[in-house]
């Protein structure tokens, strides 16, 4: 069974910081995706991350997939108010239809 | 761009009634999902369907129904709401295969 965990669950962190959410699963796959969630809102897709050392950026986001580690990081840079959300990585359960499975979440308050 | 339509924002029903939460997309998608959203609980999901008239449970079916008679349609239904059904529900579609989903608005539900 594809398990997925997010770290950290909770992130508060000042402006102009430096971060990194991390989303580990425990069996293969090569397929992952990133998810943003504005409060009341639903979901919106980030990225998809294809193949072991792909590499995605979009601003201050950047979004990193290690399929040997079972390891995808999102990292955020200098940090600005209008990203805190909730983030979710999301990965591709290969023998099973392909669906999703889903980590808890990182909800990330940035304060001015 | 993929438009997944919830045909509700906020819905409020009383305990014991039938209620309807409808989800249709618009771009040929095969499957579809429907999940609940609680605080600290993150994606459950409910039921989803890999074509018309195909249906698979999820982790959490009890008290929940699913209709597809349309391919772009999807129906949750609650057959007997109760306050413990309280909660955010998102429908999602993608095609078939290792794709991401597209998400509606959400339902927000009150049982009281």
């Amino acid at each position: 069974e594809l398990k997925v965990e997010q770290n950290p669950l909770f992130l508060s962190m000042q402006e102009g910081k430096n971060y990194t959410i991390y989303c580990n699963y425990s069996t293969t796959s090569d397929r992952l995706y990133w998810y943003r969630q504005d409060p009341g809102k639903s979901l919106e897709s980030l990225f998809v991350l294809l193949s072991n050392g792909a590499v995605k950026q979009e601003g201050r986001l950047m979004a990193s997939l290690d399929t040997k580690a079972r390891l995808s990081t999102l990292h955020i840079t200098a940090a600005v108010h209008d990203l805190s959300a909730t983030y979710f990585c999301a990965v591709v359960m290969m023998d099973s239809n392909y669906q999703l499975i889903w980590g808890a979440g990182t909800k990330l308050i940035i304060k001015p | 761009d993929v438009k997944v339509t919830q045909s509700s924002r906020y819905l409020v029903k009383r305990t014991g009634e039938k209620v309807f939460l409808e989800c249709v997309q618009d771009m040929d998608h095969e499957n579809m999902f429907w999940y609940r959203q609680d605080p600290g609980l993150g994606l459950r999901l409910i039921y989803f369907s890999y074509d018309v008239k195909m249906k698979e449970k999820g982790d959490i079916p009890e008290g929940y129904s699913v209709s597809r008679e349309k391919k772009e349609r999807f129906s949750l239904i609650l057959e007997s709401a109760s306050t413990n059904q309280t909660s955010m529900y998102l429908c999602a579609s993608s095609l078939r295969g290792p794709y991401g989903y597209t998400f509606g608005s959400g339902t927000r539900l009150t049982v009281v």
